[in-house]
């Protein structure tokens, strides 16, 4: 089945600072979601983003489906964007469940 | 924004017990999805629903698991006799034609003791 990667896998920043996350994956896609996972457990839908860029707000997503990445960046950092990211893949024409990466812990230190 | 509810938000039981998740999709949905997540790992799909069936299941949804819409707005998934390795974060998640925006709802919390 599709390989999906993300990195780093833990990442501790100062409040303020600016990160990228990335997702890597082995197969085309056409479907792929970025979460936060908060301290509660729900998942919190940052982007739906087969391919493109998109923005909000502090967040923003780039997915360059020919290489088979999504990257995800985080501005301006602040404690309540702490928890775990995780990307999310549908692989192309083979079913529309999603296959899930590892994710990213982060933590943002006041 | 319509969003997907589930509950409980947790749920204990014991070993051996059927238990049953219940979901609220968005009303126009037609694609139906369970995922779980066991502490600390990462989310796994379960199974899909489409037009009152299951378009596909993972190797995790044995004879023990069940889905059903019983009426126009729930979706439940059912285990018939829980293990303690069932213990996870259930998750419900809709979209309206496949292939597009997954939504997914707050979770269950399912600890089996």
């Amino acid at each position: 089945g599709i390989q999906v990667e993300q990195s780093p896998p833990d990442l501790i920043l100062q409040e303020g600072a600016n990160s990228t996350l990335r997702c890597n994956f082995s197969d085309s896609v056409n479907n792929l979601q970025w979460f936060h996972q908060n301290p509660w457990g729900q998942l919190i839908n940052l982007f739906y983003i087969p391919s493109g860029t998109k923005q909000n707000g502090r967040l923003s997503a780039t997915t360059v489906a020919t290489e088979r990445y999504s990257l995800l960046y985080i501005s301006s950092s602040q404690t309540t964007d702490s928890g775990v990211y995780f990307c999310a893949v549908e692989r192309d024409n083979y079913g529309q469940n999603f296959v899930f990466g590892p994710g990213t812990r982060l933590s943002v230190l006041p | 924004e319509p969003e997907v509810t589930q509950t409980p938000s947790h749920q204990v039981t014991q070993m051996g017990q059927e238990v049953i998740l219940r979901c609220v999709p968005i009303s126009n949905h037609l694609y139906f999805y369970w995922y779980r997540q066991i502490l600390g790992q990462k989310v796994e799909f379960l199974v899909s629903f489409y037009n009152n069936e299951i378009s596909e299941k993972s190797e995790i949804f044995d004879d023990q698991f069940s889905v059903e819409r019983p009426d126009g707005s729930n979706f439940t998934l059912k285990i018939r006799s829980t293990k303690l390795e069932d213990s996870a974060m259930y998750f419900c998640a809709s979209d309206s034609e496949g292939y597009n925006e997954q939504f997914f709802g707050p979770g269950t919390r399912l600890t089996v003791l």
